[in-house]
């Protein structure tokens, strides 16, 4: 069935370092992608989507290109910031499913140190 | 234009009973969709409501339900809790089409004990 699979974490940088979440989904077809970022105690917030292959989604300096040939939407940032630290999910709706419907990934813990 | 705002944030129950969560979506949404978040399942899909219809249902057992009514407000209830429905039940909204953004309240958090 589909799926979505992302690294697990935790991950722990230092402030400015670079970022790499990878993400991969098992679909048939082409389905929207979106990475949601989980800020402690707060509920889901979408940081960025991409709606067809080859499409760059971009919010906040986090960045992710829809790839068709890897299956794949990886999230990078150039430079994280102590601010960035929160859980980060990949998602998307299964074949035939509404938007209403996401899977999503298990989740990555990012910890940015100063 | 306000968020989507859940009620209550926080609720302890005890086990056989059961509990009524709200959910109020962004105005003009038509769609609130609901999910469980747990530590080890992670985070996954109730069911969806479109239009006062359920349009999307999930693999949880029949104590989950929901429904919505004609204001797009939602509620989901669980009967007859147990330990494992401990979690965060998070809402979402959007207009409904494909390729529309969820947008998340900031969930409820529910303990059975």
């Amino acid at each position: 069935g589909d799926s979505v699979t992302q690294m697990e974490g935790p991950v722990t940088l230092s402030e400015e370092a670079f970022l790499t979440i990878n993400c991969t989904y098992t679909a048939t077809g082409y389905p929207s992608l979106f990475w949601y970022v989980q800020y402690p105690g707060e509920g889901l917030q979408l940081l960025l989507k991409a709606t067809k292959a080859d499409d760059k989604g971009s919010n906040k300096g986090f960045e992710a290109t829809y790839r068709k040939e890897t299956t794949s939407f990886h999230l990078e940032k150039g430079s994280v910031q102590v601010s960035d630290s929160a859980v980060y999910f990949c998602a998307s709706p299964p074949y035939g499913g509404s938007q209403g419907n996401l899977i999503f990934g298990k989740g990555t813990k990012l910890s940015v140190k100063p | 234009k306000a968020g989507v705002t859940q009620t209550p944030r926080y609720l302890i129950k005890t086990r056989g009973q059961q509990v009524t969560l709200s959910c109020s979506p962004i105005s003009g949404h038509r769609s609130v969709s609901w999910y469980q978040q747990t530590p080890g399942q992670g985070l996954q899909f109730l069911f969806e409501y479109f239009s006062e219809t359920q349009r999307n249902k999930g693999n949880f057992p029949g104590r989950f339900s929901g429904r919505q009514f004609s204001n797009s407000r939602s509620e989901m209830n669980v009967s007859t809790l147990e330990l494992g429905d401990s979690a965060l039940y998070l809402c979402a909204s959007s207009l409904g089409g494909r390729g529309d953004t969820q947008y998340f309240g900031p969930g409820t958090r529910l303990t059975v004990l």
